[in-house]
């Protein structure tokens, strides 16, 4: 069963906007990941958040993470057309870290 | 850069085939991961390997075996294919040091 739950389902935005996604999981990690899909493509890394982190910065991209609530968020800001995609989070399952569960998704869209 | 390689990208099988879906990484990472993806039900993991001669199972192994007799190969076996394993297949991997894991580009599979 997945860990991790992304929230919405779906979000469309016009392009220069800010696009903002959940993921709410529910037993302890030791780190939540989130990815990018392009369609029909493989999964892309973007950022790794530490479990004894709030917040992170990459780029335009910024992740919380609240281990009080089990959830975490990812800002886009200024959105292009080209971050259109679906995007991830994983969560290291409990009692390891060889193995990473993944949400169900959130997909992007940025009309131009 | 090849990363992640997969082979085929697109598979039409019987029921009842055979086949076997070929992943390699040339970055000398030590963990392997197949997973599959359905509409609506995100990734989810099949097998995975922390290394050669290694092989454990993931959420939902039933239909599928793996082996990993090189650090680089970790071919997924489908046996007797069913329609229930129609699906786009991604392999992955990961060092031991990062919890990043990098995904190759995906195997269509349609089992009529």
């Amino acid at each position: 069963s997945q860990q991790g739950e992304e929230d919405p389902q779906a979000l469309s935005i016009q392009e220069g906007e800010n696009a903002t996604m959940n993921c709410s999981y529910k037993t302890s990690i030791n780190n939540l990941q989130w990815y990018r899909q392009n369609s029909g493509r493989g999964l892309v890394h973007l950022i790794l958040i530490r479990s004894n982190e709030r917040e992170k910065h990459s780029g335009r991209l910024r992740v919380t993470l609240d281990t009080s609530k089990k959830s975490s968020s990812l800002l886009i800001t200024a959105s292009r057309a080209a971050d259109t995609a679906s995007y991830f989070c994983a969560t290291d399952a409990p009692g390891g870290s060889e193995k990473l569960v993944f949400g169900k998704g959130t997909k992007l869209t940025v009309n131009p | 850069n090849a990363g992640v390689t997969q082979t085929p990208k697109f598979q039409v099988l019987k029921t009842g085939q055979s086949m076997t879906l070929q992943c390699a990484q040339d970055m000398n990472h030590e963990y392997m991961s197949w997973y599959r993806q359905d509409p609506g039900m995100g990734l989810r993991l099949i097998h995975y390997s922390v290394g050669a001669g290694i092989t454990d199972q993931g959420e939902v192994p039933n239909g599928y075996n793996v082996s990993r007799s090189t650090t680089e190969d970790f071919p997924l076996r489908l046996l007797s294919a069913a329609p229930s394993q129609t699906s786009v297949y991604f392999c992955a991997s990961r060092t031991i040091a990062k919890n990043i894991q990098y995904f190759g580009a995906g195997t269509r599979l349609s089992v009529l």
